[in-house]
């Protein structure tokens, strides 16, 4: 079965910084480009980082770049975020999500057809 | 930076077709792609690149795209239809959704 599975969010106080990982499991973790995508307490979904396999294309939403930083270990079948300075605004559950496969030199998008739960990060003094 | 509009509710009656749009400029120039939530589960992609649908996503499920809007047209819809729908498009390396419609089946 193909999963993902998030860990590492929390409660923490504006300013501070936390780290959400991400673990693939049942499919080439490698030959994927994968997303963060967050969503406030009844709010919609707002897309966050996205990296491609290679983690050689890295992308941020205007809200967070500068401040979070997306990256992959692909030994380890893993992507993580490092969130720093953050703020009540970044109160969310964060799902990593799959995106695009790459097959030799071109790309196939199916859409981000593979979810994980979600973790929940709280910001707040 | 690219915007796509979603109505943020839309109703039907059971049985009935129903229609959520999202607009944005000149969005047949891009791949829309069409999300399903449901209270308390994570997002399902119903439609890729337009007008596909994953193995195992209903044929009631369709979508189109032309000029400055893209459709998901449910048909005969069903209670279990209700739910919060996203589209998502892809544009200067960053990915938007839309701001999600309710969908209610009266």
């Amino acid at each position: 079965e193909e999963q993902l599975v998030e860990s590492g969010g929390g409660l923490v106080q504006p300013g501070g910084s936390l780290r959400l990982s991400c673990v693939a499991s049942g499919f080439t973790f490698n030959i994927y480009s994968m997303n963060w995508v967050r969503q406030a307490p009844g709010k919609g979904l707002e897309w966050v980082s996205y990296i491609t396999g290679s983690s050689d294309t890295i992308s941020y939403a205007d809200p967070v770049k500068g401040r979070f930083t997306i990256s992959r270990d692909n030994a380890k079948n893993s992507m993580y975020l490092q969130m720093n300075s953050l703020r009540d605004e970044d109160t969310a559950v964060y799902y990593c999500a799959r995106d695009e496969v790459a097959v030799g030199d071109k790309y196939y998008y199916y859409g981000m057809d593979v979810w994980g739960q979600g973790t929940t990060v709280t910001v707040s003094s | 930076s690219y915007e796509v509009t979603q109505p943020l509710s839309v109703s039907v009656a059971l049985g009935q077709t129903a229609r959520i749009t999202c607009g944005g400029n000149n969005i047949v120039s891009k791949n829309v792609h069409w999300y399903q939530q449901k209270p308390g589960q994570t997002p399902v992609v119903l439609i890729y690149r337009d007008s596909n649908r994953p193995s195992g996503i209903p044929e009631r499920f369709s979508g189109s795209n032309s000029g400055n809007t893209a459709i998901l047209t449910i048909s005969r819809a069903q209670a279990g239809d209700e739910a919060d729908y996203y589209c998502q498009v892809w544009d200067s390396n960053t990915w938007v959704f839309g701001g999600g419609t309710k969908l209610t089946v009266l």
